[in-house]
């Protein structure tokens, strides 16, 4: 069974399209997260969620919009796609948001054309 | 604030040499420090942390790192490398009012050499 489960894993669309990427961890986890991988690999963290609670809310344009429906989801939903959104997006858990290990999915690759 | 330097964003070395990916830390506050693995087209994968206790960390795959307070450094090393450790490697500093928040250096990508 998949730790953390990410969907799609591949998305292709249009600028100023709509789309959303869903998150699913069975890890019984309090804690998720979303990260963008830039083209030249750079992570950086944009949310965090714990018990459903927004956490951290990193300098992100306000189309990106998180929901968090229960523990296990983490959804991200993007207005308006521009160019500069296309990256790779990784959803991850952890037990909680100190020092826990933090288990990534396997990432969901977008491209806006 | 908090921030990570890999030097070298490219290390290559023969298989069974010394593997050693170097990794320098800043931080205000006692860190938390990860060493995360990516092999092509996956996520990221745990392979050690430090987290106040020992300061010599084992992880799995055979890595360990060694976090020295004095060189803000947690350089992450490995004996004898493996065809199959050929990857992007990370480095990544929180700590106890973070969040969980993990900034991440820029990726040191490993090549191993038949």
């Amino acid at each position: 069974d998949t730790a953390v489960s990410q969907t799609p894993k591949y998305l292709v669309t249009q600028m100023g399209n709509d789309k959303s990427i869903k998150c699913e961890q069975n890890l019984g986890h309090d804690t998720m997260y979303w990260y963008k991988q830039d083209s030249k690999k750079f992570l950086k963290i944009m949310f965090s969620y714990n018990n459903k609670e927004l956490i951290i809310n990193e300098t992100v344009p306000n189309r990106f919009s998180p929901k968090s429906p229960d523990k296990a989801h983490l959804n991200l939903h993007i207005n308006s796609l521009e160019l500069g959104d296309s990256a790779v997006y990784f959803c991850a858990s952890s037990q909680g948001p100190g020092s826990e290990t933090q288990y990534f999915g396997p990432g969901t690759r977008l491209l806006v054309l | 604030a908090q921030s990570v330097t890999q030097l070298g964003s490219h290390v290559s070395v023969s298989e069974g040499a010394l593997v050693l990916l170097r990794c320098n830390y800043s931080s205000s506050v006692p860190p938390y420090l990860f060493w995360y693995v990516q092999y092509p087209n996956q996520g990221l994968q745990l392979l050690l942390k430090y987290t106040s206790a020992a300061t010599l960390v084992k992880g799995i795959n055979g890595f360990e790192a060694e976090f020295k307070k004095s060189e803000t450094s947690f350089h992450l090393t490995k004996p004898s490398a493996h065809m199959s450790d050929a990857a992007e490697y990370f480095c990544a500093v929180s700590s106890y009012n973070q969040g969980g928040k993990l900034i991440f250096g820029q990726g040191t990508e490993l090549s191993v050499k038949p």
